[in-house]
């Protein structure tokens, strides 16, 4: 298993200004994912980030919008840039866990983020 | 994109057991099946997955069909706090993790007291 932080637990951001989201993971991993969860929906998939490359953007989202970081195996960053209220969601960040033969996901408590 | 299908919500009382179930027709051979649940407020957790077998852990246990196009997640003894959105979720076993989790809307079980 793996146990993951996320700061801040929730922000209110102006429009047009940015806010970076912290994610910190308790053992080293490979693998980290953003998930974006929108007001009473499931969740989408960000980005994928691997320590050492470039973060591999989902469809529909971009590198300008939402800059990631990798510097280690226990840290990343996700940037949400220029802000407008359709930002307004949740934000998480999880880890792949191989249990077993299979690979198991363990999520963040997410960052709540509102944009006036 | 999801490739399986649940019931939008479902109710329970406590105590009692739970069967929440899926559809997934179009499993592949290398499909393993995942079921992950999202507590009010939380990040989903991690539940239970399998490949052929019914498999048990301390907190659910995993019914699939033998021609594995459904499965069926069992709450033995539904509690308050089982109150969630539950996930049934297909990955390729051979992308070594590197496949993306698709959750579909998932399934919204209610507890009742």
């Amino acid at each position: 298993s793996a146990v993951i932080s996320q700061k801040p637990s929730r922000d209110i951001c102006q429009r047009g200004t940015s806010l970076t989201i912290q994610c910190q993971v308790d053992s080293q991993v490979t693998m980290m994912f953003w998930y974006r969860q929108q007001p009473g929906q499931s969740l989408t998939l960000i980005a994928t980030a691997n320590q050492g490359s470039e973060a591999t953007y989902e469809s529909g989202f971009v590198i300008d919008k939402f800059p990631i970081s990798r510097p280690n195996l226990t840290f990343s960053t996700l940037t949400v840039s220029n802000m407008s209220p359709e930002d307004s969601s949740i934000y998480l960040c999880s880890v792949e866990v191989q249990g077993g033969a299979a690979y198991e996901q363990y999520f963040g408590p997410g960052t709540r983020l509102t944009v006036t | 994109d999801a490739k399986t299908t649940q019931p939008n919500s479902m109710e329970s009382n406590e105590e009692e057991p739970v069967h929440l179930p899926c559809n997934h027709s179009t499993i592949s051979g290398t499909d393993y099946i995942h079921w992950y649940r999202q507590l009010p407020s939380q990040g989903p957790e991690y539940v239970i997955h399998g490949l052929t077998s019914n498999v048990n852990n301390r907190m659910a246990s995993l019914a699939i069909a033998e021609d594995r196009k459904s499965s069926t997640l069992i709450l033995h003894r539904a509690t308050l706090r089982d109150a969630a959105v539950y996930y049934c979720i297909l990955r390729d076993s051979t992308q070594g993790g590197s496949e993306k989790l698709v959750f579909g809307k998932g399934t919204k079980l209610t507890v009742n007291p």
